[in-house]
């Protein structure tokens, strides 16, 4: 059973278009973690958020973390081809992180 | 430039064999990581290791042993390959979080394991 679920699991959009991935659990976490990971490479960490409520902007990425630090949700707008991957999230508790299955984006040129 | 490096990319080993995956950060990072991916899945955690010679198990540690005698080194052992263990492996490091929350994780570019 994942601890933490994603939504949706495969998204396609056309370049410039907008699109949101969520990421939610019944249980708290400490922290969240949001990682993209490329063809025939590790996940590289994009953010971090640790307080409940909290918004961080990366370009054109926006993260959030739920108020009751269950949840989370990644928001890219205009999207470019350079943001097809697949978008992690990870739960972070007891010095260890709990990860979502992932939600791999397309974005068609 | 950080980097953390696996013994292969890909590997193929027979049923019953035994197999040695190698990792190498040079962060001189505490915390070492190691994964298996499999679709639809996301990353499940094996085992970790806060310090050299200590080990924790992770979400699915069956069928796996680790070995870390140096800090930058962490071994994944599968004692006799099944099939059911075909996967990719990721490997990861961190230096120490504040408190217990857990620091950014740096990976590796994986290993892909197929057993016949």
């Amino acid at each position: 059973t994942q601890l933490l679920e994603q939504s949706p699991q495969f998204l396609s959009i056309q370049e410039g278009e907008n699109l949101t991935v969520y990421c939610n659990s019944s249980s708290v976490f400490s922290s969240l973690q949001w990682y993209r990971q490329e063809p025939g490479e590790g996940p590289v960490l994009l953010v971090t958020v640790v307080t409940g409520g909290e918004v961080k902007k990366l370009k054109r990425l926006t993260f959030q973390f739920g108020d009751a630090r269950k949840d989370s949700s990644l928001h890219i707008t205009a999207a470019q081809p350079g943001d097809t991957g697949l978008y992690l999230c990870a739960g972070g508790r007891d010095y260890k992180l709990s990860f979502g299955a992932g939600t791999t984006v397309t974005v068609r040129a | 430039d950080v980097k953390v490096t696996q013994s292969s990319r890909y590997l193929v080993k027979r049923t019953g064999e035994k197999v040695f995956l190698e990792c190498v950060q040079d962060m001189d990072h505490e915390n070492m990581f190691w994964y298996r991916q499999d679709p639809g899945l996301g990353l499940r955690l094996i085992y970790f290791s806060y310090d050299v010679k200590m080990k924790e198990k992770g979400d699915i540690p069956e069928g796996y042993s680790v070995s870390r005698e140096k800090k930058e080194r962490f071994s994944l052992i599968l004692e006799s390959a099944s099939t059911n263990q075909t996967s990719m492996y990721l490997c990861a490091s961190s230096s120490l979080g504040q408190g217990r929350t857990p620091h950014e994780q740096y990976f590796g570019p994986g290993t892909r394991l197929t057993v016949t």
